[in-house]
């Protein structure tokens, strides 16, 4: 079983803050890595997918950035919004496997 | 209108009997997925199945079984060999594996009383 870690566990900020969170995954035969955020209640969606080292992928005020020379991708929110809680769960595609691989995720919350 | 669903979203069972829990898409995925949450862990892989009449165990398939008779369908059972049933458990499909994008249902929610 491949080990992919988010940190932080869980995250409170103010609205208008800016913050970022880690995804660390194993860097040998790197596929893919996924990100979703999953909102209570609802059912995980997908933000974005990255395969190349260097990829930079932005939706609105969420982007994310990949490095799979040393197995980490950030997850970047400027301008934190109430509707931008959520948890926010990566999923990594490495070391020959046939299928994804996902961390605990990071749950946000978003003060108002 | 697209989509995955799962039925039903909450399920009770006594301890000892099988249940078997409903996973459908119409989204023409070939690949299909089950996942199981439990507090403080991530999604844990329990089966999937890459193309009809096919599939793989995932992480932690023991007291679980699967069939794929259908693209469409592929409904999960849950054994009285598992050992922990109590959870959450996500469906989930996608065109292909690995760089595809997982589309998840509703969930369904699973009490053994």
């Amino acid at each position: 079983i491949l080990n992919v870690e988010q940190s932080p566990q869980s995250l409170h900020v103010q609205e208008g803050d800016s913050t970022n969170f880690t995804c660390s995954f194993p860097s040998s035969n790197f596929y893919a890595l996924h990100w979703y955020r999953w909102e209570t209640a609802k059912s995980p969606k997908a933000l974005f997918v990255m395969t190349l080292n260097g990829d930079e992928k932005k939706k609105g005020r969420i982007s994310a950035t990949l490095n799979t020379k040393e197995g980490y991708s950030y997850l970047y929110i400027k301008g934190s919004q109430p509707e931008d809680s959520a948890t926010y769960l990566c999923a990594s595609r490495s070391g020959g496997y046939q299928k994804v691989t996902f961390g605990t995720g990071t749950k946000l919350q978003v003060i108002p | 209108d697209g989509g995955i669903t799962q039925s039903p979203k909450y399920l009770f069972r006594k301890e000892g009997q099988n249940v078997t829990l409903s996973c459908e898409q119409n989204l023409n995925h070939d690949a299909m997925y089950w996942y199981r949450q439990d507090p403080g862990q991530g999604l844990r892989l329990i089966y999937y199945s890459q193309i009809v009449n096919d599939f793989q165990k995932g992480d932690i398939a023991e007291g679980y079984s699967v069939s794929r008779e259908k693209k469409e369908s592929f409904p999960l059972t849950v054994t009285s060999a598992q050992k922990n049933p109590t959870a959450f458990y996500l469906c989930a499909s996608s065109l292909g594996t690995g760089v595809y994008t997982q589309y998840f249902g509703p969930g369904t929610r699973l009490t053994v009383l």
